[in-house]
């Protein structure tokens, strides 16, 4: 079965880049979810789209902007890049017509080193 | 407050037994669905099992069981006869809120880090 693609599945940036995160969801799913993974932490929710349009915020920075395209993948797109940005980005995609358990499938993540 | 505890930062198992990792959660949202998913070293989430806050049966998946106590909050995750492969980090997740919508984020606990011993 398809799964969630992310690219690139390692990233290594100067401090003060910038980023660009792709992530495919599998296909028919409608809802997209973007988390960040400190060294050590949970994941945290950063930003969803539902049909392409934003449909929640969490503690994305302001440096951070996202969007989802017509073919429904999403780009992570992050400026002015910190060193703690360093993490783990995951994007997870979800279906409303799960039976109810809009279960979210995780890709494998986009490791982000900011030097 | 957390809206998800998990009180154990590691556990450790003999191969072959069972083990329960706890959680606990917070909500006042009458639906809600858990989430138990398992991060290997390698970094990927795996989803485990899921329990719906209306759900009458504790769900199983394999050798995954949930016990699911609601007037506690509580959504344990039980792993029978544990293998090598076990050997992860496991996190327990909510979702707020009815599961036919499109605007459900997870909120995660932060984690127990499981060691099966051969």
């Amino acid at each position: 079965a398809a799964g969630v693609i992310q690219s690139p599945r390692h990233l290594i940036k100067e401090k003060r880049e910038t980023a660009t995160l792709k992530c495919y969801p599998i296909p028919r799913h409608d809802t997209v979810y973007w988390y960040q993974q400190g060294p050590g932490q949970d994941p945290q929710f950063l930003i969803s789209f539902y049909e392409k349009m934003q449909s929640d915020k969490g503690s994305i920075p302001d440096r951070f902007s996202a969007q989802q395209f017509s073919d429904y993948h999403s780009e992570l797109n992050m400026s002015s890049l910190e060193l703690g940005d360093s993490a783990l980005y995951f994007c997870a995609s979800s279906s409303t017509g799960a039976g109810g358990r809009n279960e979210q499938f995780f890709g494998p993540g986009t490791r982000l080193t900011v030097l | 407050a957390q809206k998800i505890t998990q009180t154990q930062p590691g556990m450790f198992v003999q191969e072959k037994e069972a083990v329960t990792l706890d959680c606990t959660y917070d909500t006042s949202d009458p639906s809600y669905g858990l989430f138990w998913y398992k991060q290997p070293s390698s970094g990927e989430m795996i989803f485990l099992i899921y329990q719906g806050s209306y759900d009458q049966q504790n769900a199983t998946e394999g050798r995954y069981s949930l016990n699911f106590q609601k007037a506690r909050k509580s959504a344990n995750l039980v792993i029978s006869a544990s293998q090598l492969g076990d050997s992860a980090m496991y996190f327990c997740a909510m979702r707020e809120g009815g599961g036919g919508g499109s605007n459900y984020k997870l909120t995660f606990g932060k984690g127990t880090l499981l060691t099966v011993n051969p």
